[in-house]
């Protein structure tokens, strides 16, 4: 079974608007966390914002925010206010408390496309 | 600055050869790893390392070899008997901690074609 899935290949999004990218993820664990990167066309992975398991409140980073709904296990990205740099492609990624190694699983990615 | 830097960033391999890309970070960082990227698709994990000298098979290892020789370094051998390995790579470097909220730090990625 996929671990962490991102339903939505592409998206388009108008200037200025907001967008939700989804995801949703399976564990076993109880302690886990939850990321969101941005990829953009340049390759590198750019950190955009952080989720615990434990974390009551949902996180938010600027224009970013996380719409964690622990008992649906889902992990919303929502980008407020889009702006044309935002057009990249963006990955969930969670790494699990139990799992040895520390490392991070990634859904397959969501293409952003913000359109002026 | 701190980071991670991956060279070279564009490498063209005839079949059948070996070829080692490299990754370096000045974060010290104990943690490193080798993802591969395939078009449009997500990353998966091929190699890690928590502590020099060590390193473990992530899900995707087979054809591909590693060695943690110094902090700091972390080359990966795309051997000949991998055989599709065109592909985009990203190596990550990352704190050791009982932390679930550790970010994973990317270098700028090497693609690599076989011609």
């Amino acid at each position: 079974a996929q671990k962490i899935t991102q339903t939505q290949p592409g998206m388009f999004v108008q200037e200025k608007e907001a967008v939700t990218l989804d995801c949703t993820y399976d564990t076993s664990d109880q302690s886990y966390g939850l990321f969101w990167y941005k990829q953009p066309s340049s390759g590198e992975m750019i950190f955009l914002i952080y989720q615990g398991s434990y974390d009551e409140q949902n996180a938010t980073e600027g224009r970013y925010s996380l719409n964690f709904q622990k008992a649906r296990k889902s992990a919303n990205l929502v980008i407020s206010a889009s702006q044309l740099g935002d057009s990249a492609m963006y990955f969930c990624a969670m790494r699990e408390g139990g799992k040895a190694g520390n490392m991070l699983t990634f859904g397959g990615g969501t293409r952003l496309m913000v359109k002026p | 600055d701190g980071g991670i830097t991956q060279s070279p960033k564009y490498l063209f391999r005839k079949e059948g050869q070996n070829v080692t890309l490299s990754c370096e970070q000045n974060l010290n960082h104990d943690a490193m790893y080798w993802y591969r990227q395939d078009p449009g698709q997500g990353l998966r994990l091929i190699y890690y390392s928590q502590i020099v000298n060590d390193f473990q098979k992530g899900d995707i290892a087979e054809g591909y070899s590693v060695s943690r020789e110094k902090k700091e370094s972390f080359p990966l051998t795309v051997t000949s008997a991998q055989k599709n390995p065109t592909a985009f790579y990203l190596c990550a470097s990352s704190i050791v901690n009982r932390g679930l909220n550790t970010e994973a730090f990317f270098g700028q990625g090497t693609r690599l074609t076989v011609v």
